[in-house]
């Protein structure tokens, strides 16, 4: 149990359209990012937010953006699906404290753009 | 951050020890090497890290070279539901602003009966 989840677990989508992923992460870990795993391939840094602003992305266009609420909750927005985007999406949430903290992911969203 | 490299797959019989190797021979001194694994379908489960001493916990031991060029983990009783891909990644210590986990292909573990 890593106190991360997500939802929706799988959905479908029509290329072009736009989806939010949502994430809750443990109380007390302020940092979240989110990773996309295509099929057969390990997962790719998406981006990061720490107290609600980005601070770190990966190799990905604007229109896949996030947000990140006081709550612990975040989402993850993509605009103008393509079908490339049919991966799991992961979240991962850890405690920015001290050295060597442990980053933990959720379930995942599985995403399917037809 | 350090690249890993893993053997791709490996295989171990039920109940003997699974020793999966991880050659991470451009690591800095502020570098950890956690490992993960991936269930089929599931998200990635923390199972280790550690710097330069071996350290132990109830899921696994990691073991690092004193040259901390190289690392293994060990299962020690491999059990079915231990089949999955296993992920060696090397960490800075603070990453500063991102601080993402870098996956390379890792290794398919496969338990036999």
């Amino acid at each position: 149990e890593t106190g991360v989840t997500q939802s929706p677990t799988h959905l479908i989508k029509t290329r072009g359209q736009q989806v939010t992923l949502r994430c809750s992460s443990q109380s007390g870990h302020n940092t979240v990012s989110w990773y996309q795993q295509a099929l057969g391939q390990g997962p790719q840094f998406i981006f990061q937010y720490y107290r609600e602003e980005e601070n770190g992305r990966g190799n990905f266009p604007p229109r896949f953006s996030g947000l990140q609420f006081p709550n612990y909750s975040s989402e993850l927005n993509v605009n103008a699906l393509e079908l490339d985007d049919s991966a799991l999406y992961l979240c991962a949430s850890s405690a920015r404290t001290g050295s060597g903290n442990t980053i933990y992911f959720g379930e995942g969203s599985w995403l399917t753009v037809v | 951050d350090a690249k890993t490299t893993q053997p791709p797959s490996m295989d171990c019989a039920e109940g003997r020890a699974a020793n999966l190797p991880c050659n991470h021979s451009t690591i800095s001194g502020n570098e950890y090497v956690y490992w993960y694994r991936q269930i089929h379908s599931q998200g990635p489960q923390y199972i280790i890290h550690g710097l330069k001493n071996n350290e132990t916990n109830e899921m696994a031991s990691l073991i690092i070279t004193e040259d901390r060029k190289s690392s293994t983990l060990i299962l020690p009783h491999a059990t079915l539901r231990d089949t999955a891909v296993y992920y060696c990644i090397v960490r800075p210590i603070s990453s500063g602003s991102a601080r993402q986990l870098t996956f390379g292909s890792g290794t398919q573990l496969t338990v036999l009966p």
